[in-house]
């Protein structure tokens, strides 16, 4: 029942965007998204809970498609500080209050 | 506002020792606790999660217990501590947030077992 995050890792330069994809087999009831740096811990970016919801806040946006099977983050004019491991975390759901993590996508911002 | 502790931050402890790491949160009052292992570059595993003083739910058969004695207190325990159990220790709350509840970290325990 984990999430499949697609890509494994990614590289970009400063400045390009990326997308970064969490699905599921099953409908979900919400899904957030957090990003870890190396020997710290996962920091909340966000969570959707309505199909077919995009929210965002500064240049990282998130979309939760109509039939809650697939999220997506979206980092427009990456920065250095976005460096990290990114990690969907999923509730299938309500109530139950257990979030099952994705397998995470490596992100490296290059200068 | 809320905050959530973890001590030890590190920790060494050779096998066959005992273990019992501490997370208290700050701030709130009937949180939803929880406690992750995640490996040397891999995921996070959820251990163990709690919905009240002494309800706790495992969803990983192995030599680890956790306890909730206190509402804002959260135990992982192990008697006897095994190579494979090396690894970052997070214990997480989650709180209501309008809509859905939204969950934080701690700063997370590091246990190295020789």
């Amino acid at each position: 029942q984990q999430p499949v995050q697609s890509p494994q890792a990614v590289i970009l330069r400063e400045g390009e965007d990326a997308v970064i994809n969490c699905s599921s087999s099953k409908a979900l009831y919400s899904v957030h998204w957090y990003r870890q740096k190396h020997g710290e811990a996962p920091v909340f970016l966000m969570i959707l809970l309505k199909g077919g919801e995009q929210k965002g806040h500064e240049k990282i946006s998130a979309s939760f498609n109509e039939k809650k099977q697939q999220s997506s983050l979206y980092l427009t004019a990456s920065q250095l500080s976005y460096s990290g491991t990114y990690f969907c975390g999923t509730e299938m759901t309500s109530g139950t209050y257990k979030y099952i993590f994705g397998t995470g996508t490596r992100l490296k911002v290059l200068a | 506002s809320q905050t959530i502790h973890q001590w030890p931050a590190t920790l060494v402890q050779p096998v066959g020792s005992p273990l019992s790491l501490e997370c208290t949160v700050e701030g709130t009052s009937n949180p939803n606790l929880y406690w992750y292992r995640q490996a040397a570059g891999r995921g996070l595993q959820l251990l163990f999660y709690s919905v009240g003083i002494g309800q706790i739910s495992s969803e990983v058969p192995q030599n680890l217990s956790a306890s909730r004695p206190q509402d804002r207190q959260f135990i992982l325990s192990s008697k006897k501590l095994l190579l494979s159990d090396s690894g970052f220790y997070l214990c997480a709350w989650s709180v209501f947030a309008g809509e859905a509840y939204e969950q934080y970290f701690g700063p997370g325990t590091r246990l190295t077992v020789t």
